[in-house]
């Protein structure tokens, strides 16, 4: 499996557009999250799918933030306006569930898509 | 809410020298624990795990053991590379399904 793919790598956007990010999990996973990285607040997790549907968006900073997941093998996170503090790395990761209550899979990662917003 | 808490960085050591990054953990149930490594314009990769109390987890000469007793999963490695040299995070899965991550732990090792 070629891992979990996320396009573009780099994207570069003027404050107040939109800018949309993209997922292809591993084939097979049932979870998917999406993760932003930065200098001041570390891996902060945003929204988490399972079996395409969201279960937890308590962590998208705000209302111009969106996610969707329309199937298994694809996922997008979409921020409009953009703003220069949504400069960050976004990662998306997927796993497997565990068995029942053990929650015991590790999640793999995406190379990461660094947003500059200027 | 489940947290992770991990020793401040950045952490510089020389080669061979003994490594120790501490961990701790706040969860609810029977989490799963994790470590993980980033090198510089890269995604996270898992480097181990343990998934109950008293397990070790082992790879590439790290090693790190869930104490439930002390709600800690310490990294450690008895003689550090060059190549080691990378940013480290702590996390855990909870019954809740997300995966938390500390706030990482940035390792430099001198030739």
């Amino acid at each position: 499996d070629a891992g979990v793919i996320q396009s573009p790598r780099h994207e570069v956007t003027e404050m107040g557009q939109e800018v949309t990010l993209r997922c292809k999990p591993i084939s097979g996973h049932d979870y998917l999250f999406w993760y932003r990285q930065t200098m001041m607040r570390g891996l902060e997790l945003l929204i988490y799918f399972n079996n395409n549907v969201p279960i937890d968006d308590s962590g998208m900073p705000e209302d111009r933030f969106s996610a969707k997941m329309p199937n298994a093998s694809f996922s997008t996170l979409k921020i409009q306006p953009s703003e220069p503090r949504d400069s960050a790395v976004y990662f998306c990761a997927s796993s497997l569930g565990g068995r029942g209550l053990v929650m015991n899979t590790e999640a793999f990662f995406g190379q990461g898509t660094r947003l500059t917003v200027v | 809410g489940d947290s992770v808490t991990q020793m401040e960085g950045p952490v510089t050591l020389s080669e061979e020298a003994f490594l120790t990054i501490n961990c701790t953990y706040t969860a609810t149930g029977y989490p799963s624990l994790f470590w993980y490594v980033q090198y510089p314009g890269e995604g996270l990769q898992l480097l181990l795990k343990a998934t109950k109390a008293d397990d070790k987890g082992s790879n590439k000469g790290f090693e790190a053991t869930y104490r439930k007793e002390t709600t800690s999963f310490h990294l450690e490695k008895g003689s550090v590379q060059v190549s080691d040299s990378a940013v480290y995070f702590c996390a855990l899965r909870s019954s809740a399904s997300k995966i938390i991550f500390g706030s990482g732990t940035r390792l430099s090792i001198r030739p």
